[in-house]
């Protein structure tokens, strides 16, 4: 069974901290991706990577990094989390081949109070 | 640039019945993929059904069929026979055949099944 998983489904933090998302697949998929969902406006893409140590800015790159180090593992940044950050975080992964679907993770829901 | 609306924020069905998810895009390409995807409430987003551009035969997937309707640029959901479990939100989400991996997504529309 694929999965995607990522480190925490609920955090909270401060205004200022620096934020990490984790997230693991373990479908040796080349491609991984760091979305932003909120009502009413769907999925957004901050940034994805088709390869370890490779990024690309996705629509909403602004306030966040990214860090690939190793295949499995994709990380989102937050340097200095902002109010404005709180929101769900999605994470998912798929192989390059088309068509094939992107698997996804069950989430985490940050908080920046 | 690409867009994906789904005018339909939030629906509703009786179960068993059968009820049709809307969603348009726009593109000026011609080489794509249409997906609907489902989050139910426990968040894991799960793929519904995919239908190629090129392909004119309507993608179906046992209660799940699309209408898809490539000059008017239309791609709509149809879940037959539903159940308590389909309650869930749906995106509808693009892809171009050429482009690296990006994904565009709509909106979203939130369906209840009412018992």
């Amino acid at each position: 069974d694929v999965k995607v998983t990522q480190s925490s489904r609920y955090l909270v933090k401060r205004t200022g901290e620096k934020v990490f998302l984790e997230c693991v697949q373990d479908m040796d998929h080349e491609n991984m991706f760091w979305y932003r969902q909120d009502p009413g406006l769907g999925l957004r893409l901050i940034y994805f990577s088709y390869d370890v140590k490779m990024k690309e800015k996705g629509d909403i790159p602004e306030g966040y990094s990214v860090s690939r180090e190793k295949k499995e593992r994709f990380s989102l940044i937050l340097e200095s989390a902002s109010t404005n950050q709180t929101s769900m975080y999605l994470c998912a992964s798929r192989t390059p081949r088309i068509p094939t679907e992107a698997f996804f993770g069950q989430g985490t829901r940050l908080t920046v109070v | 640039a690409q867009t994906v609306t789904q005018s339909q924020p939030e629906m509703s069905v009786q179960e068993a019945e059968t009820v049709t998810l809307s969603c348009t895009y726009d593109t000026s390409e011609s080489d794509y993929y249409l997906f609907w995807y489902k989050q139910p409430p426990s968040r894991q987003m799960i793929l519904v059904i995919r239908q190629e551009a090129y392909k004119q035969q309507n993608a179906t997937e046992n209660r799940f069929s699309v209408n898809f309707q490539k000059a008017a640029k239309s791609f709509s959901l149809k879940i037959s026979d539903s159940q308590l479990g389909d309650a869930a939100m749906y995106f509808c989400a693009y892809k171009e055949g050429t482009s690296y991996d990006k994904v565009i997504f709509g909106p979203g529309t939130s369906l209840s099944v009412i018992p």
